[in-house]
Parts: C-alpha cells; sequence; structure tokens
C-alpha cells in the first residue's frame, strides 16, 4: 500500500525567506507524486507534479520540487515566500496517472512579515 | 471551464436526516473522485469512479454512505442517516485517464447537529 508522510504539521518563515516543507513517500514501484495547496475555505489546487524524466519540476507561483528515488523523498521548496504563500500543502502519491491518490497530513505554512 | 462543481457548499442538517451532495466533473474528465477532510483523519479517499463505474469504495466508511454516478456529468454522495461524525469537509475531483492530476471542487462543508 502506499502511503505520505509530511513530518512537519507548521512552518513559519519570514517573508523573503526560503521554504522547503518536507514529504516522504512509501510505494513499491516509481510514483506519481504530486504538491497541492489549500487556502482557507477552498479547495485544492495543484502546484506541480511528477511522471517521469527530469526530477526537478517546476510548478506555478515559483514553486519547484525534487524527485529523490534513493531517499524516497519530494521535497517542495521556494527561494523566497511571499506572503500570500500561507496556506496548507499537501503531497500526495498515486499508482498512476488518473488513480486513486493517497494525501500526506499536510503543513500549514505561516508567512511572517 | 467552470471546473469541477459541488453542490451545496455547505449544509447543516440534524443527526438522522439523509445528506446529499452532488458533483459535476469536468468535461471529458472520466475519472471521479469523492474524499472526505477532518481534522483527525486528513484527507481520505472514499470512492473512486472510473467511465460512470464504482472502481474501488473501501474508503466509505459504513453502509450509511453511498455513492452514484448516473452519467459522465453528474455524480450523488448520499448519508443515510447522518450522525454529527460525519461532519467534515466532502471533495469532489475528476481526472482525464492515462493523463494528469486531479482536480478539486471547492468542497461541501457539512455540518451534523
Amino acid at each position: 500500500a502506499q502511503s505520505v508522510t509530511q513530518p512537519d504539521i507548521h512552518i513559519t518563515v519570514s517573508e523573503g525567506a526560503s521554504l522547503e516543507l518536507r514529504c516522504n513517500y512509501s510505494y513499491g514501484a516509481t510514483p506519481y507524486l504530486f504538491w497541492y495547496v489549500q487556502s482557507p475555505g477552498q479547495g485544492l489546487q495543484l502546484l506541480l507534479k511528477y511522471f517521469s524524466g527530469d526530477t526537478l519540476v517546476q510548478g506555478i507561483k515559483g514553486f519547484e520540487a525534487e524527485f529523490k528515488r534513493s531517499q524516497s523523498s519530494f521535497n517542495l521548496r521556494k527561494p523566497s515566500v511571499h506572503w500570500s504563500d500561507a496556506a496548507e500543502y499537501f503531497c500526495a502519491v498515486g499508482a498512476s496517472a488518473g488513480n486513486m491518490l493517497t494525501f500526506g497530513g499536510g503543513t500549514r505554512l505561516m508567512v511572517k512579515p | 471551464d467552470a471546473g469541477v462543481i459541488q453542490s451545496p457548499r455547505h449544509e447543516v442538517t440534524e443527526m438522522g436526516q439523509e445528506v446529499t451532495l452532488r458533483c459535476k466533473p469536468i468535461s471529458g474528465h472520466n475519472s471521479l473522485f469523492w474524499y472526505r477532510q477532518t481534522m483527525m483523519r486528513g484527507l481520505e479517499l472514499l470512492i473512486y469512479f472510473n467511465n460512470n463505474v464504482p472502481i474501488d469504495d473501501s474508503g466509505m466508511p459504513e453502509d450509511r454512505f453511498s455513492a452514484k454516478m448516473p452519467n459522465a456529468s453528474f455524480s450523488t454522495l448520499k448519508i443515510q442517516p447522518s450522525e454529527p461524525r460525519d461532519s467534515a469537509v466532502y471533495f469532489c475531483a475528476s481526472s482525464l485517464q492515462r493523463n494528469t492530476e486531479a482536480f478539486f471542487g471547492q468542497g461541501t462543508r457539512l455540518t451534523v447537529v
């Protein structure tokens, strides 16, 4: 069975600082990996996805993530955080495209002015 | 495209009443998912349809929950009878088979009193 762990429940960073959100997955084969963001009272919006190929993927809003098979990780990064990035971030793994996703518990990001 | 449309956005009902949540997936998408989000359990997949056929309903918590997809443009999630512990945000998502990510609706916030 596939699973996702996001070790950090809450993270606070200062505006303009860099950000890294951690994600570790468990899956027997090459996974499909996703990062979603959820603002309060809203649905989930896809930030980026990894299916194959280049292990460094670029997403919307200046986010990127790197797939590291040896570490079973797919960490999300942003070089300079904006106040509008405050939200909850979810990492997810799927067995194949268009298939069921298993989500991590989420990381709530707060941004200090 | 208007995206995944869910109705109602908010529902408050009394324990024991029947509740029906509705979802219109993105046109052309042939996979549909129902998720439940709670503070305690995070995002859980309830059921997954492909080409209107339920593929995996192992996440449906009890027989009180049922889901249907009578056609490619409409799905319902029904709870009968509802209980306070069913209070959660219910998300519907759709995706294009053999392709990419799931697109989420805005969710229905259900409160059972």
